[in-house]
């Protein structure tokens, strides 16, 4: 399995501003994906984070608004850029690896609260 | 496309009662099935996984079995506790791609 921490873990942001979300495994994983999860809802990729090239967008979300970077095979960052109250969600950062047949592991989630 | 319906929430229930919350899916190819637990606060653990039909995930006294006739692959325990109060999200995978989430039900169980 892979342990999967993320920074920060809550934060409490003003409209119009931009916020980056950092996301570490603990070992080298295949594929990082960042999820979000609006209250009471529950969990929609925004999209696959590639090492070395731009990310993969699930419909609806657009790099301009969520610019995603992942340098090396255990780091990504997910920034939430212009922020609006309803950008205030859980964000949530999973990986894994081709030996865990499908399987992905969760970091702790970003509580994002957006004023 | 892919996706995945559970039962709406709440289930609430005593303490030692039995626990089924239904999942059923749909999937163009063969997926793989999870049942992810959310304990109030933190965030998603992986409970159990079947990957092909009739397999049976197991974990912490919670079973759920790959029905590919009924497209289905229900969640049960035998006999739940207070520490089982959270909320449960039934997902699937094809290939080793994203996953898709069913909306979640959120177990209550009082002592």
């Amino acid at each position: 399995s892979a342990v999967i921490s993320q920074k920060p873990s809550r934060d409490i942001c003003q409209r119009g501003t931009s916020l980056t979300i950092q996301c570490q495994v603990d070992s080298q994983v295949t594929m990082m994906f960042w999820y979000r999860q609006q209250p009471g809802q529950s969990l929609t990729l925004i999209a696959t984070a590639n090492q070395g090239s731009e990310a993969t967008y699930e419909s609806g979300f657009v790099i301009d608004k969520f610019p995603i970077s992942r340098p090396n095979l255990t780091f990504s960052t997910l920034t939430v850029s212009n922020m609006s109250p309803e950008d205030s969600s859980i964000y949530l950062c999973s990986g894994g690896t081709s030996k865990s047949y499908n399987e992905q592991f969760f970091g702790p989630g970003t509580r994002l609260t957006v004023l | 496309g892919d996706s995945v319906t559970q039962m709406e929430g709440p289930v609430t229930l005593s303490e030692e009662a039995f626990l089924t919350i239904n999942c059923t899916y749909t999937a163009t190819g063969y997926p793989s099935l999870f049942w992810y637990v959310q304990y109030p606060g933190e965030g998603l653990q992986l409970l159990l996984k079947a990957t092909k039909a009739d397999d049976k995930g197991s974990n912490k006294g919670f079973e759920a079995t790959y029905r590919k006739e009924t497209t289905s692959f229900h969640l049960e325990k035998g006999s739940v506790q207070v520490s089982d109060s959270a909320v449960y999200f039934c997902a699937l995978s094809i290939g080793f791609q994203k996953l898709v989430f069913g909306t979640g039900t959120r177990l209550l169980v009082s002592p």
